[in-house]
């Protein structure tokens, strides 16, 4: 079945560090790509998106890619703040009825 | 966008008793799920809710212990029943629109059991 395999964390920065989160997925077929961000005491918000390969998804300064080739969808960010800190979570869903399938997310914490 | 509220935002709850957590979608969505968050941990897919039908559960999960109704297309309960302490979680409600990828959640519920 689909998979998502995320880097462990936590991770620790200092405030305007550069943020690569990897996260690579198995599946079939051609998934939509997504980052969620779940922030201290909240659900999950969507971050950011990519439909297709080589789509680029962008949002408040993050960003990731969509490559096939590697089945690949990094989340960077080139200069994190202490807002930043949150647990980030990769995830697969083909189009229809089936559900989003999580990786196991990694916490950033940045410190000023 | 969807918009989702769920209530009560946290319990906290005897062992043996069950608690109902009401989940309100602003806007219709084809497919409504419910999940489960143990502490510092990923999320876990507890069941697809059908409108109008028993809900579709994921391995581990039985209706006898969370029951799920969804009686239109932006409303749905999940019930958790006799709980004990390991049931103490977060719930999150998600929602996905027709034909879309997208799936949008709500704050979620925060439950603990004592």
């Amino acid at each position: 079945g689909d998979s998502v395999t995320q880097m462990e964390g936590p991770v620790t920065l200092s405030e305007e560090a550069f943020l690569t989160i990897n996260c690579t997925y198995t599946a079939t077929g051609y998934p939509s790509l997504f980052w969620y961000v779940q922030y201290p005491g909240e659900g999950l918000q969507l971050l950011l998106k990519a439909t297709k390969a080589d789509d680029k998804g962008s949002n408040k300064g993050f960003e990731a890619t969509y490559r096939k080739e590697t089945t690949s969808f990094h989340l960077e960010k080139g200069s994190v703040q202490v807002s930043d800190s949150a647990v980030y979570f990769c995830a697969l869903a083909h189009s229809g009825n089936t559900p989003l399938v999580f990786g196991k997310g990694t916490r950033l914490s940045v410190i000023a | 966008s969807a918009v989702i509220s769920q209530k009560p935002s946290r319990d906290i709850c005897q062992r043996g008793t069950s608690l109902t957590i009401q989940c309100q979608v602003d806007s219709q969505v084809t497919m409504m799920f419910w999940y489960r968050q143990q502490p510092g941990q990923s999320l876990t897919l507890i069941a697809t809710a059908n409108q109008g039908s028993e809900a579709t559960y994921e391995s581990g999960f039985v209706i006898d212990k969370f029951p799920i109704s969804r009686p239109n297309l932006t409303f749905s309960t999940l019930t958790v029943s006799n709980m004990s302490p390991e049931d103490s979680s977060i719930y999150l409600c998600s929602g996905r629109g027709g034909g879309a990828d997208t799936q949008y959640f709500g704050p979620g519920t925060r439950l603990t059991v004592l």
